[in-house]
C-alpha cells in the first residue's frame, strides 16, 4: 500500500521570503505521479504542481518548484517570494500511473500562514 | 475551466436520516470521486466511478453508497447518518487519460454536521 507523510502540520513565513514544505511517500511502484494541492480558506482544492516519476527534471510553475528525490522518496515544495494569497492548507498527493486514472492518496496536510 | 459543483456548502442533518450529497461536473469527465476530509487525516477516498452506473469502493466505504445514473452527476448517500460522519465532503472529477493521468478537479466541498 502507498502512504504519504507530511511531517509539518503548520508553518509560517514572512511575505517575500521562501518556504519549503516537506513530503515523503512510500510505494513499491516504479511509475507514478506526485501532486501538490492548495486549499485556501475558500475551500476549493487547487492543483499547484505535478511531477511524473519517470522525469528526472524537477517541475516548476512560476514561484512554485519541487525537489523530487526518487531514491529517497521525497517530494518537497518550495514557494519563492511568498505572497499573502499563498496562505492555505497544502496537501501532497500520490497517484499510481495506471490506465485511465487512479485514486489520489493524500498526506495529512501542512497549514501555511504568510505574514505581512 | 472545469466546474465541479456540489449542491450544498453547509448541511445539518439528524442521526438516522438518509442524506444525499450531490455533485455535478460540466466537462463530460468520465471519472468522478468522493473524498472525506478530516483534520489530521487529510483526504480519504470513499467511492469512485469510471462510468455511468459503475462504482468502486475506496478506502472508507462503510456507511456510504453512491449513485451515478448520468455521466455528469455523482451522488453520495449516507444510508443512516451517524455523528461520526460529521465531516467535510469533497467531490472531484477527471477525464479519462489513457496512460496519462489527468489532475483531479475539485468542488468547493460540503461541510456536513450530523446532530
Amino acid at each position: 500500500a502507498q502512504t504519504v507523510t507530511q511531517s509539518q502540520p503548520e508553518m509560517s513565513v514572512q511575505e517575500a521570503e521562501t518556504v519549503t514544505l516537506s513530503c515523503t511517500y512510500d510505494t513499491s511502484e516504479s511509475n507514478y505521479y506526485l501532486f501538490w494541492y492548495k486549499q485556501p480558506p475558500s475551500r476549493q482544492m487547487i492543483l499547484v504542481i505535478r511531477q511524473e516519476a519517470y522525469k528526472q527534471q524537477n517541475a516548476t510553475e512560476n514561484r512554485f518548484s519541487v525537489n523530487f528525490q526518487k531514491a529517497a522518496k521525497s517530494f518537497s515544495l518550495k514557494i519563492s517570494d511568498s505572497q499573502l494569497g499563498d496562505t492555505a492548507m497544502y496537501f501532497c498527493a500520490f497517484m499510481r500511473a495506471l490506465y485511465n486514472t487512479d485514486k489520489l492518496i493524500f498526506g495529512t496536510g501542512t497549514r501555511l500562514q504568510v505574514f505581512p | 475551466d472545469v466546474k465541479v459543483t456540489q449542491s450544498s456548502r453547509y448541511l445539518v442533518k439528524r442521526t438516522g436520516e438518509k442524506v444525499f450529497l450531490e455533485c455535478v461536473q460540466d466537462m463530460d469527465h468520465e471519472n468522478m470521486f468522493w473524498y472525506r476530509q478530516d483534520p489530521g487525516l487529510g483526504l480519504r477516498l470513499i467511492y469512485f466511478s469510471y462510468d455511468v452506473k459503475m462504482k468502486e469502493k475506496g478506502d472508507i466505504p462503510e456507511g456510504y453508497s453512491v449513485s451515478r445514473e448520468k455521466k455528469e452527476r455523482f451522488s453520495l448517500i449516507l444510508e443512516s447518518a451517524s455523528t461520526n460522519q460529521t465531516s467535510m465532503y469533497l467531490c472531484a472529477s477527471t477525464e479519462a487519460g489513457g496512460l496519462t493521468n489527468q489532475p483531479q478537479h475539485f468542488g468547493d466541498g460540503t461541510r456536513l454536521s450530523i446532530l
